[in-house]
């Protein structure tokens, strides 16, 4: 099966300037996730969608970060406006099912960099 | 508050030799913990779950424990070899039903 498929793979702005990514995940899997990794740190969550509807959301910082997922399917990440501390990888999970044992499949990531 | 800890300090071992990394956790209730492996500049990818009944859980050289009493996991690598170099993370997942990971630990395995 095809896995996750996230664009671009690298970024690089100036602060206040905005950044969108997308995410395609593995066909058929309801859930999807979108998580902040910065270097030398675990992913942290951003947002948790079930099919086109948001799950959890208590993380994200929502006075710059927005996110949908139109047809419960592909999805976009928007940042506006950047700041310097949101350079990190930006990585999209997909899972078949919402449950708690339903492992993550994760794409390989946007870098973005804020100058 | 709840915290998910991964030795930072990197696993240097022999090739052929067992790797145990350790995943310990405070103020949370799993039921269920997963181990990912990630590679630079790559995703994590899912290797095992375990779930809060289970002891241990076995996948070809991989091993891993679950001790809710002590609240930490053992993940063990047999017969390592410099393939198996890699970032670790554990991930625990719990009423929230979204997993948490920590922040990894790094296995380098020389030859």
């Amino acid at each position: 099966e095809a896995g996750v498929a996230q664009s671009p793979r690298y970024k690089i702005i100036e602060k206040r300037q905005s950044v969108a990514f997308w995410c395609n995940p593995i066909s058929g899997h309801a859930t999807l996730y979108w998580y902040q990794q910065i270097l030398g740190q675990g992913p942290k969550l951003l947002i948790q969608f079930q099919n086109n509807g948001v799950v959890d959301d208590s993380q994200l910082p929502k006075d710059r970060f927005s996110a949908e997922r139109l047809k419960g399917v592909d999805s976009t990440l928007k940042i506006q406006p950047a700041k310097l501390e949101d350079s990190a990888v930006y990585l999209c999970a997909s899972s078949l099912a919402g449950s708690i044992d339903s492992p993550l499949h994760f794409g390989n990531g946007t870098r973005l960099t804020v100058t | 508050s709840q915290k998910i800890e991964q030795n930072s300090e990197a696993l240097n071992i022999q090739e052929g030799k067992t790797a145990t990394l350790t995943c310990n956790y405070t103020n949370y209730s799993p039921a269920y913990l997963q181990w990912y492996r990630q590679d630079p500049g790559r995703g994590p990818v899912f290797l095992l779950l375990i779930r809060e009944n289970e002891k241990e859980k076995r996948k070809e050289r991989l091993k891993v424990t679950f001790d809710t009493t002590l609240k930490q996991s053992l993940f063990h690598i047999t017969a390592s070899q410099p393939a198996d170099s890699a970032t670790y993370l554990c991930a625990l997942s719990g009423g929230s039903y979204i997993p948490t990971f920590g922040r990894g630990t790094s296995l380098i395995v020389h030859p």
